[in-house]
């Protein structure tokens, strides 16, 4: 069946601009998480949605970070005036419940470059 | 806080060579294990995990066991592959849930040569 999609594959910005990018979860999943990959930093949490509520958005970085989910399907990860260290891979996951524990499937990410 | 510590890479082997990456954690309880491999150019995939200790996971050619005494959790394959070159990561759901956030070794970039 159809994984985890992510979209664009690819975003070049600029500085200050803001940027959406979208995660399509595989059907069914509930859970779905926002990443960021970066060669400083690693592999960071940043927001954990329920359906389409939120109970985890400890990993956001600032206030110009923010992300919704609709219809317990689709989520959009919106970054206002992006900065330059923004930079790094989006990484977007969904979760199932598999021999009593939450796997998670993982999308081939968004790069994003600010410019 | 729940974390996970990997063995400093890169690591490089010849076709044919046994390889261990080393991870250790702090967390609490008992979490779940896991270890994500990425391949060049592509998401994480789930490559094993284990629920419990003493459980050892295993999936191509890949084992991992569950050491609640020395709270590790090693990645072992007897004979690595050209194909086996990716990047790889332990992780375990931070906070104690099962359902949360996955907290992340740094990754250890594995290199084979033929």
């Amino acid at each position: 069946g159809a994984g985890v999609s992510q979209s664009p594959s690819n975003k070049v910005t600029e500085k200050g601009k803001d940027v959406e990018l979208r995660c399509d979860p595989i059907s069914g999943h509930t859970a779905l998480y926002w990443y960021r990959q970066s060669l400083g930093q690693g592999l960071e949490f940043l927001i954990y949605f329920q359906g389409n509520s939120a109970p985890d958005k400890s990993g956001l970085p600032s206030d110009r970070f923010s992300a919704e989910r609709t219809g317990g399907s689709v989520s959009t990860l919106t970054i206002q005036r992006t900065q330059q260290e923004d930079s790094a891979v989006y990484l977007c996951a969904s979760s199932t419940l598999a021999g009593g524990v939450y796997e998670q499937y993982f999308g081939p990410g968004t790069r994003l470059t600010v410019t | 806080g729940d974390s996970v510590t990997q063995m400093e890479g890169p690591v490089t082997l010849s076709e044919e060579a046994f390889l261990t990456i080393n991870c250790t954690y702090t967390a609490t309880g008992y979490p779940s294990l896991f270890w994500y491999v990425q391949y060049p150019g592509e998401g994480l995939q789930l490559l094993l995990k284990a629920t419990k200790a003493d459980d050892k996971g295993s999936n191509k050619g890949f084992e991992a066991t569950y050491r609640k005494e020395t709270t590790s959790f090693h990645l072992e394959k007897g004979s690595v592959q050209v194909s086996d070159s990716a990047v790889y990561f332990c992780a375990l759901p931070a906070g104690g849930t099962s359902y949360g956030k996955l907290t992340f070794g740094q990754g250890t970039i594995l290199t084979v040569h033929p």
